[in-house]
């Protein structure tokens, strides 16, 4: 089974500067997806980035980029630029990408970590 | 295009009940998945319907069942309500099961046992 893991519970960034979250994981498989969720006070999961492991290159989406080391099973998200709407918890997901049986298609979470940006 | 919705948002219930949750998925989407996070255990995988038929289904105790109608819409039931059942429980939609579609969250229902 895999696991994610997030070492960080909490954090902290003063605006307008960056910060990166870290999230390993565990896999015996090559081939997968993984994700950053965002998690406001208002509890909507929002999709923030996802990289697919054949995938090299690192995924970006504006102020957001992944730092993914396929080798290493690390997948660390920074975020530039913070603004005082990032704040939110953040987590890490994995889903393999291949059906082998119940549940393969489900998100693994990690435990998040929670993120505040200070004025 | 509306987003998924869950209702209700809250939910009280006393221990021994039963409650039922609703999820209806962006339109045009098939898969609908759900979800359980408490703090303590996080997030963790409920199960999966696609096209009236649960896929895939996550450790969790037979109190707890789904099902999907022919509009996509789901369900959820719980019954003979725990007090470690209380949660905030996400459904989630995607255009079809399989690894490279994105899942979109709906708001979540806050069940509370007492």
């Amino acid at each position: 089974a895999q696991t994610v893991t997030q070492s960080q519970p909490e954090m902290s960034v003063q605006e307008a500067e960056t910060v990166t979250l870290s999230c390993t994981y565990d896999t015996s498989e090559s081939d997968y997806y993984l994700f950053w969720y965002k998690q406001p006070p208002s509890r909507q999961m929002i999709l923030v980035i996802r990289q697919e492991a054949y995938k090299q290159q690192n995924a970006t989406e504006n102020r957001f980029s992944v730092n993914f080391q396929k080798a290493a099973k690390s997948f660390s998200l920074k975020i530039s630029d913070s603004q005082l709407g990032d704040a939110a918890m953040y987590f890490c997901a994995y889903r393999s990408s291949i059906y082998s049986g119940a549940g393969s298609y489900q998100l693994t979470f990690g435990k998040g970590t929670k993120l505040s940006v200070i004025p | 295009k509306a987003g998924v919705t869950q209702t209700p948002r809250y939910l009280i219930k006393t221990r021994g009940q039963q409650v039922t949750l609703s999820c209806s998925p962006i339109s045009g989407h098939r898969s609908v998945s759900w979800y359980q996070q408490t703090p303590g255990q996080g997030l963790q995988f409920l199960f999966e319907y696609f096209s009236e038929t649960q896929r895939n289904k996550g450790n969790f105790p037979g109190r707890f069942s789904g099902r999907q109608f022919s509009n996509s819409r789901s369900e959820m039931n719980v019954s003979t309500l725990e007090l470690g059942d209380s949660a905030l429980y996400l459904c989630a939609s995607s255009f079809t099961s399989g690894s490279s579609y994105e899942q979109y969250f709906g708001p979540g229902t806050r069940l509370t046992v007492t």
